[in-house]
This record gives structure tokens, C-alpha cells and sequence, in this order.
């Protein structure tokens, strides 16, 4: 199926823990996002790039470090997790077409303990 | 601060009737607007898109209006469903964000009673 998918969709670790999120789409997109949905549901953007290209940069903690090795993958590592960390995490993709539409994946529900 | 929205407001809705979806939005350089659906454990779906030189635009069952004049959107929904029970977003994309940064309301959780 065309999609944007993320792994794992649930990630459970201890503060102080490094840990990774991956991310794919195979829509042939240009353009990948990671956003971070709080409790209330709130949806912010976190980082976007274009082509492997950083071009989004958030106010985010300097323990999130995005890698895109190619522009099929976004991946999202975090160090030393804190409990505010926990949240869900949602990658999403946009073509560099006239629409600005972002499709997102399934997310990806971190839990700091 | 967020221009979009604020809050998760809940509408209550019975099955059959029409629903609308209100969000405000403050940055009038906003070009771009998109409805999006967020069902219990998934990811934002895409459901209906318009731009600032449209005022309405339809879809199957779903009717978007933008309001410029006072920075208004609002999605309306025809014959509610207990499939539409979910969160709906509106985002806005203004054209000097770089990147194509879409900023988020606080989203309204409509609920469909049987």
C-alpha cells in the first residue's frame, strides 16, 4: 500500500533512555515532517525537510535530532528521554506539487516512565 | 502564540443531522486551509482543502466555507454518521512559512449519538 508508515507505533522506556523513531513514505514525496501531539491533542510541528535538507527547526530541545538518509525516510532520535517527552509523535509527507497538502502516518505513542 | 483555533471543544451531534465546525484563524496572510480528521488511535486523515481565492468548496458530504473578512472557516458535514465520530483539525499554511509549515487549531471532537 502507498502510505506514510511509522515504527513502532508504541515505544515504553525509562527516563534518561535514548531511543529512535523511523519513519517511510513511498508517495514519492519530497517533503517530511515530524509533529508532536500532546495530551489535548494539540498537533505541533517539530521539523521538516526537503530532499534530505533541514528547513524546518522548531523551538525543540537540542536531544531531538532528525536524520533523513534519503528523502524516502525521516527518522526521529531522542536522548536522555524525559517524562515530558511522552506524547505521540506523527510523521507526515508533501509532494512538491500546487497542493500543500501533508499526509500523515499512523504515529507513534511514547511513554517515559 | 498559535494563530489557529484554541481549546478541544466537543459537538454533540445526532446521527442524520448536519454538523458544522467552527475555527477562527488570525494570520491574514494565510493562502491555504485544510480540514483534517483524526479518528481514535490514527493518524490526521486529509479530508477537504480551499484556498483564499475561494470562498466554498465541496466534497462528498463535506462543505468547507472560508470567511476572510473576519478570518473564519468552518467545515460542515451533511447526514452525520457514527463514522464521522472523531477529532477535526483545521491547519493553515501561510505562504511565507518556509516549508510549507502548516500551524494547527486545538482541534473539535465531534461525537455522533445512535
Amino acid at each position: 500500500d502507498t502510505a506514510v508508515s511509522q515504527t513502532p507505533k508504541y515505544l515504553v522506556t525509562q527516563m534518561g533512555n535514548d531511543k529512535s523513531i523511523k519513519c517511510e513514505q513511498n508517495l514519492g514525496h519530497d517533503t517530511m515532517y515530524w509533529y508532536k501531539q500532546d495530551s489535548k491533542k494539540f498537533l505541533k510541528i517539530m521539523f521538516s525537510y526537503n530532499n534530505k535538507e533541514l528547513i524546518i527547526n522548531e523551538t525543540v530541545p537540542n536531544r531531538f535530532s532528525p536524520k533523513s538518509p534519503d528523502k524516502a525516510h525521516l527518522n526521529l532520535h531522542i536522548n536522555s528521554l524525559e517524562l515530558g517527552d511522552s506524547a505521540v509523535y506523527f510523521c507526515a509527507s508533501r509532494a512538491l506539487t500546487s497542493t500543500d497538502t501533508q499526509y500523515f502516518g499512523p504515529g507513534t505513542r511514547l511513554t517515559v516512565l | 502564540g498559535e494563530s489557529v483555533g484554541l481549546h478541544l471543544p466537543t459537538l454533540s451531534v445526532q446521527e442524520g443531522d448536519n454538523s458544522i465546525i467552527n475555527c477562527a484563524y488570525s494570520n491574514s496572510a494565510s493562502d491555504y486551509f485544510i480540514w483534517y480528521k483524526q479518528e481514535s488511535g490514527k493518524g490526521p486523515q486529509f479530508i477537504i482543502d480551499i484556498r483564499s481565492n475561494m470562498d466554498k468548496r465541496q466534497g462528498q458530504r463535506v462543505t468547507v466555507l472560508l470567511n476572510k473578512t473576519v478570518k473564519h472557516l468552518s467545515l460542515q458535514i451533511a447526514a452525520t454518521q457514527p463514522g464521522d465520530s472523531a477529532v477535526y483539525f483545521c491547519a493553515e499554511n501561510s505562504p511565507k512559512a518556509a516549508g510549507n509549515k502548516l500551524t494547527f487549531g486545538g482541534g473539535t471532537r465531534v461525537l455522533v449519538k445512535p
